[in-house]
């Protein structure tokens, strides 16, 4: 496909439990954002890449929360012990460069609930 | 510090009147841009436009038009004979330096 994929598109995990997000940025796209969407809120930013890096690290909200990004493609966001208050959509978009004025690409997202 | 408010949370017009979006910001930045976003009920945002901190021209596209005015420091978003396709959640962002930072967003519900 041509547009950002996240998967999965939806997880219900038990309170405790780890899991992974996973996001395909838009082939030949360097920058990766990640955020958060709690219901009825804006967009919570949690880490971008630029490349495989994270120049700035400075939103994930714990250190519970986990990134990385490989071959300068795929990320993966991984929660470790999840709590309920992670229940929220998980964001992913890309751009082409890392610039302020290339607009993101936002894939729809996986909407994480924890029992 | 970078902010954008949007003031208005939930908005209801009925079907063909006209609504406006409000978007205000706050950089100390001289160069910065200003983004509008459209999430739909399916949940992708979809990007709208884009405006540098150095074009203050209105712009129209179709049924849409945006108000940008640094004096103010508003980037206001006017849908005209709403539709209700246009029924969304609708996000102003302010880009600076390597991030973005997006107001909490005002749904628009189109009434028919």
């Amino acid at each position: 496909g041509a547009g950002v994929s996240q998967s999965p598109s939806n997880k219900v995990t038990e309170k405790g439990k780890d899991v992974e997000l996973r996001c395909d940025p838009i082939s030949g796209h360097t920058a990766l954002y990640w955020y958060r969407q709690s219901l009825g809120q804006g967009l919570e930013f949690l880490i971008y890449f630029q490349g495989n890096s994270a120049p700035d690290k400075s939103g994930l909200p714990s250190d519970r929360f986990s990134a990385e990004r490989t071959g300068g493609s795929v990320s993966t966001l991984t929660i470790q012990r999840t709590q309920q208050e992670d229940s929220a959509v998980y964001l992913c978009a890309s751009s082409p460069i890392q610039n302020y004025n290339s607009p993101l690409h936002f894939g729809n997202g996986t909407r994480l609930t924890v029992t | 510090a970078q902010k954008v408010t949007q003031a208005q949370t939930e908005i209801s017009v009925v079907e063909k009147e006209d609504v406006t979006l409000d978007c205000v910001y706050e950089t100390r930045d001289t160069t910065y841009y200003l983004f509008w976003y459209k999430q739909p009920p399916s949940g992708e945002l979809v990007f709208l436009i884009r405006r540098n901190s150095f074009d203050e021209q209105n712009e129209i596209s179709g049924r849409y038009s945006w108000n940008f005015q640094k004096s103010t420091s508003s980037f206001n978003f006017t849908i005209t004979a709403s539709q209700v396709v246009d029924s969304a959640v609708y996000f102003c962002a302010l880009s600076t330096g390597n991030q973005f930072y997006f107001g909490t967003g005002t749904s628009l519900t189109v009434i028919p």
